[in-house]
Formats: C-alpha cells, structure tokens, sequence
C-alpha cells in the first residue's frame, strides 16, 4: 500500500537557519503531495501542495518540488523563524481518492 | 475565517461504553473526514462523507464505528463499545468541493481516553 516516509526529529534549528525536511513516498499512480502543519493546541493545516510531477508548491516561504524520479518531496524554507516551530506532517492522496496517507511527523524547534 | 470546530476537547470513557465525538465542519463544505492519531504513531485516515453516505472508509473503520450527520451543522463518529485501543487523537476535517485533491480543513481534534 501506500506509505509516506518522514526523517525523524526533532529538528532544531537556530532562527534565519536554513531548513530541509526530507520526505519520500511510495505509491501506485500518480498521487498527490501534501505538507500540513500542526502549531501547538491547533488542527492540522495546509501548508502546501502539489498534484503532479515538476509541480512546486509554495506558502509563508516554504517550498517543495513534486520529484517523481526520486519519489521526493522534501520541504525547504531559506530562512526560518521562531513562530515557524509545529510540528510538519507529509502526506499523499492517491489519484482519485481523498484520503489522506500521513507522514510520523517531524517536530520543528526554532531557536532564538 | 471559518474553521472546524470539534468537541469535546477530550473525553474520558471507559472500556465498552459508547462514545460520540462531535464535529462542525466548515458550513459550505460538501466532505467530511474522520481520522485519528494514536499517541506517537501516524494519522491514520478512518472514513470520508458525502451526501449523506460514506464515500471511502479504511480497515481501521469497522462495525464499531459509524458516521452521521444528524442536521445541516453537525457530523459525529460514533464508537458503539470503546476497547483500551481506541485511546487516541480524533481529527476531523472537511473539504468544499468534489475536486479529490481539494484543501481539507482539520478542526484541532478530541483526544479520547478510554480505561
């Protein structure tokens, strides 16, 4: 079945760092890539996504490219800050359907 | 902005009671969505509605569980006799449109309990 495949964390880093969280997917098809955001107390949020190959999504900074050779879509931001510290879910919807395939999650720490 | 609202924020329930986990989705939304969150593992997807019928559930939603939308407002997961793993985070979500890849907007979740 589906799986989507987060590096582990907590991932922290000082404000203005540079940030990457990898994530790769396994799927049959062609399906589409999602990351949410989780700041403390709060739902799960859209952050960005991309629904076919090449495609980058883009929000509040963050980046991320739909790379269907390497089954990737790794999370980038140039410049992070500390508001920016939650907790960043990867996830997939295969073609058609709604539901939603979650990364574990990786917990952002920012530093002042 | 409108946004989901769930409650309650927690609920306490021992085991083999009935729980219902309650949800107001966004109002002009047409999808619904229950998932759920064991305590440090992933979110997993249980159930997705439509026109007042399931439309997608997982292996996690079994005859224990049920959805319904009682009136134009509210939309509940009903769990009829609650085991010690049921014990998780419920999130519940809704989207506006038939498009699959369309936003879905979670609510900020019911973490279950149950002893």
């Amino acid at each position: 079945g589906d799986s989507v495949t987060q590096m582990e964390g907590p991932v922290t880093l000082s404000e203005e760092a540079f940030l990457t969280i990898n994530c790769t997917y396994t799927a049959t098809g062609y399906p589409s890539l999602f990351w949410y955001v989780q700041y403390p107390g709060e739902g799960l949020q859209l952050l960005l996504k991309a629904t076919k190959a090449d495609d980058k999504g883009s929000n509040k900074g963050f980046e991320a490219t739909y790379r269907k050779e390497t089954t990737s879509f790794h999370l980038e931001k140039g410049s992070v800050q500390v508001s920016d510290s939650a907790v960043y879910f990867c996830a997939l919807s295969e073609a058609g359907r709604r539901a939603l395939t979650f990364g574990s999650g990786t917990r952002l720490q920012v530093q002042p | 902005e409108p946004e989901v609202t769930q409650t309650p924020s927690h609920q306490v329930t021992q085991m083999g009671q009935e729980v219902i986990l309650r949800c107001v989705p966004i109002s002009n939304h047409l999808y619904f969505y229950w998932y759920r969150q064991i305590l440090g593992q992933k979110v997993e997807f249980l159930v997705s509605f439509y026109n007042n019928e399931i439309s997608e559930k997982s292996e996690i939603f079994d005859d224990q569980f049920s959805v319904e939308r009682p009136d134009g407002s509210n939309f509940t997961l009903k769990i009829r006799s609650t085991k010690l793993e049921d014990s998780a985070m419920y999130f519940c979500a809704s989207s506006r449109s038939e498009i699959s890849t369309d936003t879905q907007y979670f609510g900020p979740g019911t973490r279950l309990t149950v002893l």
